[in-house]
C-alpha cells in the first residue's frame, strides 16, 4: 500500500493563479482531510470529507474548494492564489471513527509570489 | 471543542524517559485523547490514543488522570530520533476532526 500520496511536493505560484493539489489514498478510508501548516505553527483544518460526495468546512476554508467524487481522491483547489496561502499542505485519511489514527501524506510546499 | 495546553518546549537526555504533559480540562466524557508527532516538516505521525484507561504500545505509554483533565505521554527510552514536535489532541466526537494546537517541541540530547 502506498498510503496517502500527495502531488506535487513543491510548487511556486504567482498571485492570482489557480492550482489543484492532488491527494489519493489506497487504504479504502472513508474520511479524508486537508490541513495547512504555516511556519512554526500547528496544523489548521481547511476542509474534510466523511465519504464520497460529502464535504464540509474546517477552521480555515476561505480561498479553497474541495470535491470528493471517489473514495480514493480528495483534491484541494486554490482559486486566485494569494501570498497568505503560502504554506505546507497536508492531506490525511482515516477509517470511520478515526480510532486507528490518521495517516498523513508527506505534504505539498506551496509558495505564492 | 475541547482545547489542550502543552508546554512549548522540553529537553530530555538520550536513554532517559521523556514525560510530555497535556492539560485538557474541558474534555467531554466520550472524547478521546490522541498524541501525534511531527519530525522536521514531515507529515504528523500517529503515536497513541486513549479514552479513560492507560494505554501502551510499541512507541509510548499514555497516562490519563482519573478526572480526565490531563494526560502524560511517556517515551520510555528517548533516542535522538524522537526529537520532534508532539501534539496532544482531543478528538471532536461527531465529525472526527482532529484540531491541532502548537504542540511541545521535544529536544533529545546526547
Amino acid at each position: 500500500n502506498a498510503g496517502v500520496t500527495q502531488t506535487p511536493k513543491f510548487r511556486i505560484l504567482k498571485i492570482g493563479q489557480s492550482m489543484t493539489l492532488q491527494c489519493t489514498q489506497d487504504m479504502n478510508h472513508n474520511y479524508m482531510y486537508w490541513y495547512r501548516q504555516d511556519p512554526g505553527m500547528g496544523l489548521k483544518l481547511i476542509y474534510y470529507s466523511v465519504g464520497a460526495g460529502i464535504t464540509d468546512k474546517g477552521e480555515v476554508p476561505n480561498g479553497y474548494n474541495v470535491s470528493r467524487s471517489t473514495t480514493e481522491d480528495f483534491p484541494l483547489r486554490l482559486e486566485l492564489a494569494a501570498p497568505s496561502q503560502t504554506s505546507v499542505y497536508f492531506c490525511a485519511s482515516s477509517l470511520v471513527g478515526g480510532d486507528y489514527g490518521y495517516t498523513f501524506g508527506s505534504g505539498t510546499r506551496l509558495t505564492v509570489v | 471543542d475541547a482545547k489542550t495546553t502543552q508546554p512549548p518546549s522540553m529537553d530530555c537526555a538520550e536513554g532517559r524517559a521523556a514525560n510530555l504533559p497535556c492539560n485538557h480540562s474541558t474534555i467531554s466524557g466520550n472524547e478521546y485523547v490522541y498524541w501525534y508527532r511531527q519530525i522536521h516538516s514531515q507529515g504528523p505521525q500517529y503515536i497513541i490514543h486513549g479514552l479513560k484507561n492507560n494505554e501502551t504500545n510499541e512507541m509510548a505509554s499514555l497516562i490519563i488522570t482519573e478526572d480526565r483533565k490531563s494526560s502524560t505521554l511517556i517515551l520510555p527510552h528517548a533516542t535522538l530520533r524522537d526529537t520532534a514536535v508532539y501534539y496532544c489532541i482531543v478528538r471532536v466526537e461527531v465529525t472526527d476532526k482532529l484540531i491541532f494546537g502548537t504542540g511541545t517541541r521535544l529536544q533529545v540530547f546526547p
